[in-house]
């Protein structure tokens, strides 16, 4: 099983729908990320949390919401879903920096989300 | 700010040839520098990182050589093989690895290996 895990795998749905795109780990990390990934431009990053009561907006956090319910799960919703928000959206993890802790990000498989 | 640029692709290689995909970055202070690796239908995986200036990281024949003087991190294999195909993608993080900070990706150069 993978350690972190993403539903959806895909969704299509129509402009104005509210959304939810759920992570879960298993890696017992406190760090958690929501990167969105469009053609030609990467990953960039919507929405990070260090802890539970923590929570940060990224570069590109507009149109999204963010709840971190537990260590293990994190969810990124679109309230009113728009057609430029069709992207694959991926969630990823990452140990604190303390414990020998090696840094590196852990990725869900991604969500494919498409906005008619 | 930070910002990452590779090579565009797709790069078509045949099996056995030698690749070489381009990264620059710009960013200030002394960043930690990385590639990560997305197979079809996967996410993205740690593939190596370098974090001074003059490390080079490698993992499963892959190598890359942090360049401050170029603020370049090249990534090569000497011999590709069809398993190597997938997207490539370049990446920095300010103020070393484990200060915290996120990650700023390249636009991701895609690889395609013919038998």
């Amino acid at each position: 099983d993978a350690d972190v895990t993403q539903t959806p795998r895909n969704r299509i749905t129509k402009t104005g729908k509210r959304i939810m795109l759920e992570c879960s780990q298993t890696k017992g990390h406190d760090r958690m990320y929501w990167y969105r990934q469009d053609p030609g431009l990467g990953l960039r990053l919507i929405y990070y949390s260090f802890d539970v009561k923590d929570i940060n907006k990224g570069e590109i956090s507009d149109g999204y919401s963010v709840s971190r319910q537990a260590q293990a799960k994190f969810s990124l919703s679109l309230e009113s879903a728009i057609p430029n928000q069709t992207a694959l959206y991926f969630c990823a993890t990452r140990a604190g920096t303390g414990g020998g802790s090696t840094g590196e990000l852990f990725f869900g498989e991604g969500s494919r989300l498409t906005v008619l | 700010g930070n910002s990452v640029t590779q090579m565009e692709g797709p790069v078509t290689l045949s099996e056995e040839a030698f690749l070489t995909i381009n990264c620059t970055y710009t960013a200030t202070g002394y960043p930690s520098l990385f590639w990560y690796v997305q197979y079809p239908g996967e996410g993205l995986q740690l593939l190596l990182k370098a974090t001074k200036a003059d490390d080079k990281g490698s993992n499963k024949g892959f190598e890359a050589t942090y360049r401050k003087e170029t603020t370049s991190f090249h990534l090569e294999k000497g011999s590709v093989q069809v398993s190597d195909s997938a997207v490539y993608f370049c990446a920095l993080s300010r103020a070393g690895w484990n200060a915290g900070n996120m990650l700023t990706f390249g636009g991701g150069t895609r690889l395609m290996v013919k038998p």
